[in-house]
């Protein structure tokens, strides 16, 4: 199985705050990475595909970049309801489609 | 708007067959593929499988042997069985429905609590 290990699994914000997590995968995925929201009590929400492509009517704050095996999400500027953890999830042709275990974004 | 709506029993005893239905209200069923991914404390989400409206599966290797994902079109449903059920199959099980070209699940279910205990 590609394996996926996201950084920081904890991070300590404030509103306005620019901020970045770090997915790399354990082999190559092209660009085949999708990033989500999750809050508590609920499912998953798409923020991102095929690494860099913004779903739709997710705010524009959020933006991914990467390809190979480093990816990295971006918050340009944090919101109150921004607060919440995030996950990676690689789709490469090679299933199980894994996830990363998470990054806990938290008020500072 | 597309709504996936899901329903299974949620409180099994260890070795009995987990079943989950997921019923795809308003959208193409044929043009996607349609998704089971789970969520436990200890194991953090684990995508379980996937289907198409011809068919075609998808399983985690991990839990292959124990699972079947089956769709009825007839019916817009797509489910999930998982086979000799134990405490380490209690989660949160999604159903979900996902892009054929890349596989990013953007519509999902409610989410049931399934727990295993004797």
């Amino acid at each position: 199985d590609i394996q996926m290990t996201q950084s920081p699994s904890t991070l300590s914000a404030s509103v306005g705050d620019r901020v970045t997590i770090t997915c790399r995968a354990s082999q190559n995925i092209s660009s085949w990475l999708g990033w989500y929201q999750q809050k508590p009590g609920k499912a998953p929400n798409l923020l991102i595909y095929r690494s860099s492509s913004l779903e739709n009517g997710v705010p524009s704050r959020f933006s991914g970049s990467g390809s190979g095996t480093e990816f990295t999400l971006t918050i340009s500027s944090l919101q109150t309801d921004d607060f919440a953890t995030y996950y990676c999830q690689q789709y490469s042709s090679s299933s199980p489609y894994t996830f990363g275990q998470g990054t806990r974004v938290e008020i500072k | 708007q597309v709504q996936l709506q899901q329903w299974g029993a949620g409180l099994l005893k260890p070795s009995e067959t987990l079943s989950l239905t997921c019923a795809v209200y308003s959208g193409s069923f044929s043009d996607y593929y349609w998704t089971w991914i789970r969520q436990s404390p200890g194991k953090g989400l684990e995508w379980i499988g996937e289907i198409n409206h011809t068919g075609r599966t998808n399983y985690n290797p991990s839990l292959k042997s124990r699972v079947t994902v089956y769709v009825d079109t007839s019916k817009n449903q797509f489910s999930l069985k998982l086979t000799s059920v134990t405490a380490a199959d209690t989660a949160v099980y999604y159903c979900a429905r996902s892009r054929i070209v890349d596989r990013s699940p953007y519509y999902w279910g409610q989410g049931t609590l399934v727990t295993v205990s004797s």
